[in-house]
């Protein structure tokens, strides 16, 4: 079966440091993966989608940034983290030919 | 783009008591419409989905309808507990290049004891 792991569980950043979370999905191929963000108390907000190993595509312009280095690999990125970057980030996957998206258990940064 | 809302951001049931969520989605190409279940601090858990080909489905105490010429689908759950208290998220999606979801704002369901 399919498991989605992401790490960390919790981040705890400076304003201005850089990040970095990671995302890898197990028992499945070529899946499509995507990265959303929850603030407290709001909806999910999607990022980025990748249907393909260097195939990033982007649906907000901020100072983030995706990579999908391996086929189930996918890392989020940010050279200087800004406070309103805090939140609860959720990776999820998806086969290709189907629309179901499964989540993975979220990274909680807060950026002080 | 897509654009999917979601009423009522939150409701309050007596155990027992039916709940209903309601969306509206404005693609027309869109057919595919799934449920999540986000319970405190946790992942969102898809619960059912539906499909633009079907009017409604049901699993146990949760039913889902669409009507596609109104271009809105609402979530049914009967016979709520208190473990059914959680936020749940609508979305939309069309099969192309990404399956991208939209979704809902979210309604935050509580249920009394």
């Amino acid at each position: 079966s399919q498991t989605i792991h992401q790490w960390p569980a919790t981040l705890v950043q400076p304003v201005g440091s850089p990040l970095s979370l990671e995302c890898t999905v197990e028992g499945t191929s070529n899946p499509n993966l995507y990265w959303y963000r929850q603030a407290a108390g709001r909806g999910l907000q999607l990022l980025f989608y990748s249907v393909g190993i260097g195939q990033i595509s982007s649906e907000v312009p901020q100072n983030l940034s995706a990579s999908r280095p391996q086929d189930r690999q996918f890392i989020l990125s940010s050279k200087k983290l800004l406070l309103s970057d805090s939140g609860f980030y959720l990776c999820a996957w998806g086969a290709p030919l189907l629309n179901e998206q499964f989540f993975g258990p979220g990274t909680r940064l807060t950026v002080l | 783009g897509e654009n999917v809302e979601q009423h009522p951001s939150t409701l309050s049931v007596q155990e027992g008591d039916s709940a209903v969520i309601k969306c509206t989605y404005s693609d027309s190409a869109s057919n595919y419409f799934p449920w999540y279940k986000q319970e405190l601090g946790k992942r969102p858990q898809l619960i059912i989905d539906i499909r633009s080909n079907v009017g409604e489905k049901k699993d146990q105490r949760i039913a889902v309808t669409l009507n596609k010429t109104a271009k809105h689908f609402s979530l049914h759950i009967t016979e709520t507990q208190p473990e059914d208290s959680a936020v749940y998220f609508c979305a939309a999606s069309r099969k192309d290049a990404g399956n991208m979801l939209t979704f809902g704002g979210g309604t935050r369901l509580m249920v009394k004891p």
